[in-house]
């Protein structure tokens, strides 16, 4: 298993520039997170989704974009980038059985700065 | 919301000392993860420990939900244990995690 992978590891855009960061999972999790990291601090939740075609906000959703086609799989999209931006940007994942929880696993992590 | 504190916000330990670090959360939560954030940024699960006392060789935690803590002991501190210990709990409205503010830890050799 490779576990939760992201892509790429850094980038740096320009103002106004777009991406998609892209994150897959090989665990067969339903549930699917994106969080960003600014320096210092702790992570705060971007997105998640529940199961392909569900997704829903977080606490940071402003500026941000995401779909679920399938389970493997959850790009963020950015559109427009902000120098508010920069940041690191995880992707985690879990599974969830009824209201079981379980812990989730991250990616690496995404670099990110906007100039 | 849930809040989630830890201290200390820094520690600073020679190689060999035992620390104890500490998350408080302000609810009831379901379930709680310890995370190591290296140097290099990379996050790594140390324990999922929604109750009781769990040990993995120089670590242990220890939960204790009804008074709204965990304890994150080192023992024998390495110069490998530096970077930042994170405290999560999961929110019941989406199973997100609610992260505290961290405790950096420097072990110096």
């Amino acid at each position: 298993n490779a576990g939760v992978t992201q892509t790429p590891k850094f980038r740096i855009l320009k103002i106004g520039q777009s991406m998609t960061l892209q994150c897959t999972q090989d665990m067969n999790h339903n549930y699917m997170y994106w969080y960003r990291q600014d320096p210092g601090m702790g992570l705060k939740l971007i997105y998640y989704s529940v199961g392909a075609g569900i997704t829903d906000k977080g606490e940071v959703p402003n500026g941000y974009n995401v779909s679920r086609s399938t389970t493997e799989d959850f790009p963020l999209r950015l559109e427009l980038a902000a120098p508010s931006q920069t940041s690191v940007y995880f992707c985690a994942s879990s599974y969830l059985s009824g209201s079981a929880y379980n812990e989730q696993f991250f990616g690496p992590g995404t670099r990110l700065t906007v100039l | 919301g849930i809040q989630v504190e830890q201290s200390p916000p820094d520690l600073i330990l020679q190689e060999g000392a035992n620390s104890t670090l500490r998350c408080n959360f302000s609810d009831s939560v379901n379930n709680l993860q310890w995370f190591h954030q290296n140097p290099w940024g990379q996050l790594i699960n140390l324990f999922y420990i929604p109750s009781g006392t769990k040990q993995n060789g120089r670590l242990s935690a220890t939960t204790v939900a009804t008074e709204r803590y965990s304890l994150l002991y080192i023992s024998s501190s390495q110069t490998t244990d530096s970077g930042v210990y994170f405290c999560a709990v999961v929110s019941d409205s989406n199973y997100q995690l609610i992260w505290g503010a961290g405790t950096k830890l420097i072990i110096k050799p």
